[in-house]
Order: structure tokens, then C-alpha cells, then sequence
């Protein structure tokens, strides 16, 4: 069964440190997306890629975080310095889009960040 | 006006009712629509696609009504398996993203 791996699967930290997150999205996708979880805020989108390329990350903080697509198999989401209000649920999600249709997106199970 | 809401429930309802949540969209530009699936403490799931005819999956019907912007989905003899919470998406077509509601948590007891 083909699924997006995101590693680590729990994280603590403190304020101040550097946390990176990473996802191997379905082989063969061209999509991928960051999403922040909350029970504030439910699901926010931080960054999405197509193709590699960046199209989206006008939801995510500039100043601290950061996205890329090193290779076809490898997203990273980057915080750099961290902050309590960052703890939440990061999930990333690969899909598939032929045109201009988005399909089912296919979520990883998440990675749970704590900053204390 | 937020992009997508939906009544955050908890919806209580025992096995073998019948239930139905909304979801209302504010851009009436927006394309596609679908009902995804979120059990507790785990990654969201694709339930199903909401397409213009409506649509119907065994026990859950989704419909879509864009004159009043809104989209639903029942669900039929409910089932303890079904307790999670029901997230509703709206992608507003081209290169745009897929925009999620808060969910509609629904929680079915014997």
C-alpha cells in the first residue's frame, strides 16, 4: 500500500530550537502540501508544491518557517527559531492533479510538535 | 465571512439513525467539493466527492447546492464505526488549493 511517510512522528522541543520535518510523498504524485493542524484553527495550509515548485505559501510565517522540495521524494518544513504557539499536528499530503482538477489528497499521519 | 464552516457538533446521535451536517462555501467561484474523514488523533481520509447530480456511496449521500453555496452529506443507519469527524472541502479550481472546514464531530453510541 502506497502511503506519505512523514518523519518524526512526535517531537518535543524547546523555544529557541531549530525543528525540521520531513515527508516522502506517493511516488508518482505531483503534488504536495503542508498543512498546520489545530483545534483553534483546525486545518491551515502552510506551503504547497507542484512539481517541486513552490505555488502556494502565503499561509506560512516567512520569518520562521520555511519549505522545500529538495527531489521528487523528499518535502521539508523547516522552524527556525521555534515557538510555543507552533505546537500542533503538521500534516503532509501528496496528490495527484491532471490539469486543472485537484484530486484525493492522500495525508501522512502526521507529525506532533510540542514546543515547551 | 470564513471560507468554509460547518457547525463543529458534537453531533450525538445512536446506531441506526440518520444524520446530515451542512457546510457553507463563501467563494461561488469554487469548483469541486468533497467530504473528507477524521478519526481521532489520525490523518484525514477522503470519504467522498460531491458532485453537482449528487451522489451516493452505500449508506452516505453527499449533495451540493451552489444557488445557496452550501454542501451536505447524510448519513443513513448509523453505525459506531462512524463516529469521527467529517470534514468538509472546497477547491476553487485552477492551481488553487483545497480549502478545509473546521469538521462536524459526530459521535454515534449503542
Amino acid at each position: 500500500d502506497a502511503r506519505v511517510t512523514q518523519t518524526p512522528r512526535h517531537k518535543v522541543t524547546e523555544m529557541g530550537q531549530e525543528v525540521t520535518m520531513r515527508c516522502q510523498p506517493i511516488l508518482g504524485h505531483n503534488t504536495v502540501f503542508w498543512y498546520r493542524q489545530t483545534m483553534m484553527q483546525g486545518l491551515e495550509l502552510l506551503a504547497y508544491f507542484r512539481n517541486r515548485a513552490p505555488l502556494d505559501d502565503s499561509g506560512m510565517p516567512k520569518d520562521r518557517f520555511s519549505a522545500e522540495m529538495p527531489d521528487a521524494t523528499l518535502a521539508t518544513l523547516k522552524i527556525q527559531p521555534s515557538e510555543p504557539r507552533d505546537s500542533a499536528v503538521y500534516f503532509c499530503a501528496s496528490g495527484l492533479v491532471l490539469g486543472a482538477n485537484t484530486g484525493e489528497l492522500f495525508f501522512g499521519e502526521g507529525s506532533r510538535l510540542t514546543v515547551l | 465571512r470564513k471560507e468554509v464552516e460547518q457547525d463543529p457538533g458534537p453531533f450525538n446521535v445512536p446506531e441506526g439513525a440518520t444524520v446530515a451536517f451542512n457546510c457553507t462555501y463563501s467563494n461561488s467561484a469554487s469548483q469541486s467539493f468533497f467530504w473528507y474523514r477524521q478519526d481521532c488523533r489520525k490523518e484525514p481520509k477522503l470519504l467522498m466527492s460531491v458532485y453537482s447530480s449528487g451522489n451516493e456511496d452505500g449508506r452516505f449521500t453527499a449533495q451540493l447546492n451552489r444557488a445557496s453555496q452550501y454542501i451536505s452529506l447524510l448519513i443513513r443507519d448509523s453505525k459506531l464505526s462512524d463516529s469521527a469527524t467529517y470534514l468538509c472541502v472546497v477547491n476553487k479550481g485552477g492551481y488553487s488549493t483545497l480549502t478545509f472546514g473546521k469538521g462536524t464531530m459526530l459521535l454515534v453510541s449503542p
